[in-house]
């Protein structure tokens, strides 16, 4: 079975410009999650898809941070502009389905984010 | 709110040796807990989980007990070997929407 892809693996841009990453989960997984990793700390959740609808947006930084999952499947996640503090890992992560008891979360190979 | 707390690293060993890295909680009610681990150029994996407390979680050799009394989940390994360098993450998972949260993550390195 395919894991969670991500594109590109590694980007560098410079503030202010504008970037997205691409996510695309394990075939059949109701729930996608974009997480961002700063060196040195544990992943924060920034939002969460149940198929197509979003689920729990309340740390994205929704001035610069967008993201959509069209047709329930793949996503994107963007960010313009970007700043210096958005260098981290983005990460995404997929799961069968939400609710009370727990769905394991797997997770893509991350998106390196330099910006200059 | 939630919040986990592990123990900070580096954490440098020599092979065979026994490792643990600590790790508590704060959050209302019973979460679930687990500990991830991130090998070198690649994605989070799942290592272990507890879900109740006094459950002990294992997996490749590494075990975790959910100790709610002192709101800890530490992870154990009693020999580990040079394949075992990562980071460790622990996390916990409270009530319905199955949102992680994070601890800072520990870096173990082991040594031939």
């Amino acid at each position: 079975e395919a894991g969670v892809a991500q594109s590109p693996r590694y980007k560098i841009i410079e503030k202010r410009q504008s970037v997205a990453f691409w996510c695309n989960p394990i075939s059949g997984h109701a729930t996608l999650y974009w997480y961002q990793q700063i060196l040195g700390q544990g992943p924060k959740l920034l939002i969460q898809f149940q198929n197509n609808g979003v689920v729990d947006d309340s740390q994205l930084p929704k001035d610069r941070f967008s993201a959509e999952r069209l047709k329930g499947v793949d996503s994107t996640l963007k960010i313009q502009p970007a700043k210096l503090e958005d260098s981290a890992v983005y990460l995404c992560a997929s799961s069968p389905l939400a609710g009370g008891a727990y769905n394991e979360q797997f997770f893509g190979p991350g998106t390196r984010l330099t910006v200059l | 709110g939630n919040s986990v707390t592990q123990m900070e690293g580096p954490v440098t060993l020599s092979e065979e040796a026994f490792l643990t890295i600590n790790c508590t909680y704060t959050a209302t009610g019973y979460p679930s807990l687990f500990w991830y681990v991130q090998y070198p150029g690649e994605g989070l994996q799942l290592l272990l989980k507890a879900t109740k407390a006094d459950d002990k979680g294992s997996n490749k050799g590494f075990e975790a007990t959910y100790r709610k009394e002192t709101t800890s989940f530490h992870l154990e390994k009693g020999s580990v070997q040079v394949s075992d360098s990562a980071v460790y993450f622990c996390a916990l998972i409270k009530a319905a929407g199955n949102k992680l949260t994070f601890g800072g993550g520990t870096r173990v390195l082991v040594k031939p």
